[in-house]
């Protein structure tokens, strides 16, 4: 199947991090990403990780990949109001299609 | 920093009505994609194009869709007779693909369709 899974909401604090969750099903992917969304706006690439690297950070972004699990994570550190947005994990390459597969997105709200 | 650029932003149709969406890649971009949003729903894959050809296409993408690149330039989506069902958020988007195809799909910011 296609399906790439993330839990709907996520609220924190202004200043904790944030860890946003997604699982694939597709072990054959080659590249995984999060896109940023923010409300009635377009999508916004924040990182990306090759299938065959554990862990990319890139400023406060650090995305971890557990291909065994076929997990991915987003952690936001410092987390701001201006991170609220829908994020949503995809993955790219999947027997050799060429097409993203997007999750359900997690909307994520940062409170004062 | 170039991008890819979608006219209209905003467009409103009656329903059986034939729409088309427009997007401009990025110039040196060879493969070419639409996707669609419906509203709170994840985004979805339409179609993919390169070498002025459907390459890959979902089971969304049915007769009443067609994708054209008419001018070297422009990237279209032509809705044949609009349903209720189409309204949605449209995206472009659009990779290098040169050599080793690259691994960044640049979107743009999107068409929101609303069908009446």
């Amino acid at each position: 199947g296609e399906d790439v899974e993330q839990s709907l909401f996520l609220s924190v604090r202004e200043g904790d991090s944030s860890v946003i969750n997604c699982t694939y099903t597709d072990s054959s992917s080659t590249y995984l990403y999060w896109y940023k969304q923010e409300p009635g706006a377009g999508l916004q690439l924040l990182t990306y990780i090759f299938s065959n690297m554990d862990m990319k950070q890139d400023q406060r972004l650090t995305v971890l990949l557990n291909k065994k699990d076929k997990h991915l994570s987003l952690r936001i550190a410092d987390t701001q109001t201006g991170d609220s947005a829908i994020y949503f994990c995809a993955e790219w390459g999947a027997r050799d299609t060429d097409k993203l597969i997007f999750g359900t997105g997690t909307r994520l709200q940062v409170f004062p | 920093e170039p991008e890819v650029t979608q006219t209209p932003s905003h467009q409103v149709t009656q329903m059986g009505q034939e729409v088309i969406l427009r997007c401009v890649p990025i110039s040196n971009h060879l493969y070419f994609y639409w996707y669609r949003q419906i509203l709170g729903q994840k985004v979805e894959f339409l179609v993919s194009f390169y070498n002025n050809e459907i390459s890959e296409k979902s089971e969304i993408f049915d007769d009443q869709f067609s994708v054209e690149r008419p001018d070297g330039s422009n990237f279209t989506l032509k809705i044949r007779s609009t349903k209720l069902e189409d309204s949605a958020m449209y995206f472009c988007a659009s990779i290098p693909g040169q050599g080793a195809k690259m691994e960044t799909q640049y979107f743009g910011p999107g068409t929101r369709l609303l069908v009446l």
